[in-house]
């Protein structure tokens, strides 16, 4: 167990819809991020955010949105569903600065069926 | 762009067997070196990190990598696998170039089967 904990641990929508994944990080670690593992595109990095702010952006497409809440948890946002986003969503946390920071602990991921 | 690559998709081998899995990188500046394994239905756990000193890294359930600095590689060993290792494994790189962020950028796997 890392620590960090997502939920739901499974979601299925139908095309068209809103879904949200929620993210609690690590006690103490100020970062968030979120990765897509699908079985066509791999592990890809989303987003990160960093005690509320976002500080970069990966292959995240129009649709899909994220924000960390002053409590540091933190909710992907995901609308107008297609079956090609399908896949499992990791959310991982890390500490605030030093050498540290520079290693990423994953939570559990949700997976997303999209039928 | 930058990108992570690991030669081998799957691997079969038996128990005692031993396993080297390759990773290579393009990436220019200096970087921090992930392998992340992967157990059937488990999320991602760090097997071993390398950030600086000793290229020759030893982390958990017996797996050790060696960073080739000159070759741009990050090749993960285990001298004998037993079936409990069969998961799939995922080399990662972090770029310590600012403008890159703190985001993993990851290899595309490799499943390894451990026949009992």
């Amino acid at each position: 167990d890392s620590g960090v904990t997502q939920t739901p641990k499974h979601l299925i929508t139908a095309t068209g819809q809103r879904v949200t994944l929620r993210c609690s990080p690590r006690s103490g670690d100020l970062s968030v991020y979120w990765y897509q593992q699908s079985l066509d595109q791999g592990l890809q990095f989303l987003i990160h955010y960093y005690n509320g702010e976002e500080r970069a952006k990966g292959n995240i497409l129009e649709r899909f949105s994220a924000q960390q809440f002053p409590d540091l948890h933190s909710e992907l946002n995901l609308s107008s569903l297609e079956l090609g986003d399908s896949a499992l969503y990791f959310c991982a946390s890390s500490p605030p600065f030093g050498g540290a920071y520079n290693e990423q602990f994953f939570g559990p991921g949700t997976r997303l069926t999209v039928l | 762009a930058q990108s992570v690559s690991q030669h081998n998709h799957h691997v079969i081998l038996s128990e005692a067997a031993s396993l080297e899995l390759g990773c290579n990188y393009s990436y220019g500046g200096t970087v921090n070196l992930f392998w992340y394994v992967q157990y059937p239905g488990q999320h991602l756990q760090l097997l071993l990190k390398y950030f600086s000193g000793d290229p020759l890294v030893k982390g958990i359930k017996g797996f050790e990598a060696e960073f080739i600095k000159s070759k741009f590689s990050f090749n993960l060993r285990k001298p004998s696998v037993q079936w409990s290792d069969t998961a799939e494994y995922f080399c990662a790189v972090k770029s310590l170039i600012k403008a890159a962020g703190n985001k993993l950028t990851f290899g595309g796997g490799t499943r390894v089967l451990v026949k009992p």
